[in-house]
């Protein structure tokens, strides 16, 4: 079956660089969610979309921005990187009215 | 806010041996409860859920039971594999939107099966 897609798997980046994370949903799912997970915790809740409008909005920083698109897929936009936004970045995606998420392989962003 | 609390690891077992992992949560409403696991190097997979109370979920030889009145959502397996090894994570979901509700998660734990 089709999963979600991100690319790119890994991006090392320099301090105050810019950033696109991007996730591709599994097909015929509206919504995407964006999660940040640091070395050792738990993923942390960023931002979703359902129907190309923001849905619910976690601990996204301003320099963070993101978007969803008219075939659903996403792009996360970071700008001024800092060393600690060094962390996997998951995408998850669902069907509207069912509340399982499915997560993508993620991105692993290294800030220098 | 919501918030889940699960026990801490690492649990080191033998294999064939018995695993539970406790979970609890508070929430303002009534959330659907999940458990992923999460390989090394890997993303997360949806491992069960439950969606109301006294719902049990199975998947793989897991189950886990929603339990309302004590707020908790216990994973356990009767008898763990070397394959097991990995970091398991209860979250619930509120339910206050029509889509896009947000997971929250607990800290996580990690699991090793030893031959």
């Amino acid at each position: 079956a089709a999963g979600v897609i991100q690319s790119p798997r890994h991006l090392i980046k320099e301090k105050r660089e810019t950033a696109t994370l991007k996730c591709y949903p599994i097909p015929r799912h509206d919504t995407v969610y964006w999660y940040q997970q640091g070395p050792g915790q738990d993923p942390q809740f960023l931002i979703s979309f359902y129907e190309k409008m923001q849905s619910d909005k976690g601990s996204i920083p301003d320099r963070f921005s993101a978007q969803q698109f008219s075939d659903y897929h996403s792009e996360l936009n970071m700008s001024s990187l800092e060393l600690g936004d060094s962390a996997l970045y998951f995408c998850a995606s669902s069907l509207s009215g069912r509340f399982e998420q499915f997560f993508g392989p993620g991105t692993r962003l290294t800030v220098l | 806010g919501d918030s889940v609390t699960q026990m801490e690891g690492p649990v080191t077992l033998s294999e064939e041996a018995f695993l539970t992992i406790n979970c609890t949560y508070t929430a303002t409403g009534y959330p659907s409860l999940f458990w992923y696991v999460q390989y090394p190097g890997e993303g997360l997979q949806l491992l069960l859920k439950a969606t109301k109370a006294d719902d049990k979920g199975s998947n793989k030889g897991f189950e886990a039971t929603y339990r309302k009145e004590t707020t908790s959502f216990h994973l356990e397996k009767g008898s763990v594999q070397v394959s097991d090894s990995a970091v398991y994570f209860c979250a619930l979901s509120d339910r206050g939107k029509a889509a896009g509700n947000k997971l929250t998660f607990g800290g996580g734990t990690r699991v090793l099966v030893k031959p």
